[in-house]
């Protein structure tokens, strides 16, 4: 079965810090991946997404994700953190392709909490 | 150019009674998915709606359906709410092939 699983349930790091959020996925096929960012009494945003090609993908606000099929891994990168940055991340596997492209499964986020 | 919106915002019912939420796809969006946010938890599928019908559907019990109308806009009902239906209730739209974007979402509490 699809399943996501982000290990850290909580990260802090201070402002202008490098920052890496970790994903592992299990899924059976070439995985749609994706992540979002969900900032307090909000929806879902987009960051960034992986379907095919680049295995280091960009997304909106210098955040990045490099997809490792070897570690089954999809981990966000961030070479400097904004305060704004603060939020809760989820990483998510997209079951299904192209127009059959169904639910996500997502794992239970990860808290990122910046220090000024 | 509106996102995906929904309504209400916010909600607050008894346990046993029925609740309605409602759903705008994103211009151009044929596609519905609803998901359910526990406090601490990451969205959990619920079904997916295309050309009016259920496409696919998560482990979710009965008291839970839905509907798409021809304008592609979706309605969520739950029936017999239990306290545990509390939770943050997400719509997300695509077309085919596309990403899903997600709407704020219907914060439901049951007392």
């Amino acid at each position: 079965a699809q399943s996501v699983t982000q290990p850290d349930i909580h990260i802090t790091v201070s402002e202008g810090a490098s920052l890496e959020l970790r994903c592992n996925y299990s899924y059976g096929a070439t995985p749609y991946l994706f992540w979002y960012v969900q900032s307090p009494g909000q929806g879902l945003q987009l960051l960034l997404k992986y379907f095919s090609g680049d295995t280091l993908v960009q997304g909106i606000k210098g955040f990045e994700a490099e997809f490792k099929r070897s570690q089954s891994s999809f981990n966000l990168r961030k070479p400097s953190v904004h305060w704004s940055d603060a939020a809760e991340y989820f990483c998510a596997v997209g079951e299904g392709r192209g127009s059959t492209l169904g639910r996500l499964y997502f794992g239970r986020g990860t808290q990122l909490t910046v220090w000024p | 150019d509106a996102g995906v919106t929904q309504s209400p915002t916010h909600l607050i019912k008894t346990r046993g009674q029925q609740v309605t939420l409602r759903c705008s796809p994103k211009s151009g969006h044929d596609t519905v998915s609803w998901y359910q946010q526990a406090l601490g938890q990451g969205p959990q599928f619920i079904f997916q709606y295309y050309e009016e019908e259920e496409r696919q559907r998560g482990n979710f019990p009965d008291r839970f359906s839905g509907h798409q109308f021809p304008n592609y806009s979706s309605e969520l009902n739950v029936n017999a709410l239990l306290l545990g239906d509390s939770a943050l209730y997400l719509c997300a739209s695509r077309t085919a092939g596309e990403t899903q974007y997600f709407g704020p979402g219907t914060r439901l509490l049951v007392l």
